[in-house]
């Protein structure tokens, strides 16, 4: 595609529900990385993939937060049990290879109520 | 301690009142200084990657420099378009993460 495609754009839960974001990154793209941005505040890592490998997940906040890629090409970011602190900004980026510039989508609103 | 630092936080200048943008950083072995533009509702989009001390991109009006502590961003003769909030990110060497910092707000009033 010609850009990261995130979706959906916005998503409104109750807290103790389960909830699926995906990410459709720019086809070629080797990585893909899940960020978290509250607002004012710059994205936070989460967790990277480099095609269907994940080597690290140190930014998931918790055991409730999964992502896989398991063809790696598009991506799905789940939250177990959801909480309000999980209210934020997901963005999703790719990048051709390790080390080159990431390329942002336009995230998915996530708001627990 | 906050990895990466940007300053100031908002910055309003005048329609060609050149300025620059800070990023100071404390990472171990750095393996890339990223830009990226930010503007309201959307992803951050990239700009410039400096790799090593003394190194320069330009892309119109803009200009990146990088020290061993720190990165500019200069603007000349800025327009309202360049109005967005300019993030600055590190990759710190056998990390595959990029680390941002809070951001700059630039506001260029006409």
């Amino acid at each position: 595609g010609a850009g990261v495609s995130q979706s959906p754009r916005y998503k409104v839960t109750k807290r103790g529900q389960d909830v699926t974001l995906r990410c459709d990154p720019i086809s070629s793209h080797a990585t893909l990385y899940w960020y978290q941005q509250a607002l004012g505040q710059g994205p936070e890592f989460l967790t990277y993939f480099n095609y269907e490998a994940q080597p690290d997940k140190s930014g998931l906040p918790s055991d409730r937060f999964s992502a896989e890629r398991p063809e790696g090409s598009i991506s799905t970011l789940t939250i177990q049990r959801t909480e309000q602190r999980d209210s934020a900004m997901y963005r999703c980026a790719s990048s051709l290879a390790d080390g080159q510039p990431q390329h942002f989508g336009d995230g998915t609103r996530l708001s627990i109520l | 301690e906050d990895q990466v630092t940007q300053s100031p936080e908002a910055l309003r200048l005048q329609e060609g009142e050149s300025s620059s943008l800070n990023c100071s950083y404390t990472v171990s072995g750095l393996r890339g200084l990223f830009w990226y533009r930010q503007d309201p509702g959307k992803g951050p989009e990239f700009l410039f990657t400096l790799y090593s001390a003394g190194e320069e991109k330009e892309k119109e009006r803009l200009k990146a420099t990088l020290t061993k502590k720190e990165s500019f961003l200069h603007i000349t003769a800025p327009k309202p378009e360049d109005s967005a909030t300019y993030l600055c990110a590190v990759r710190e060497a056998g990390s595959y993460q990029l680390t941002f910092g809070k951001g700059t707000k630039l506001s260029v009033i006409p």
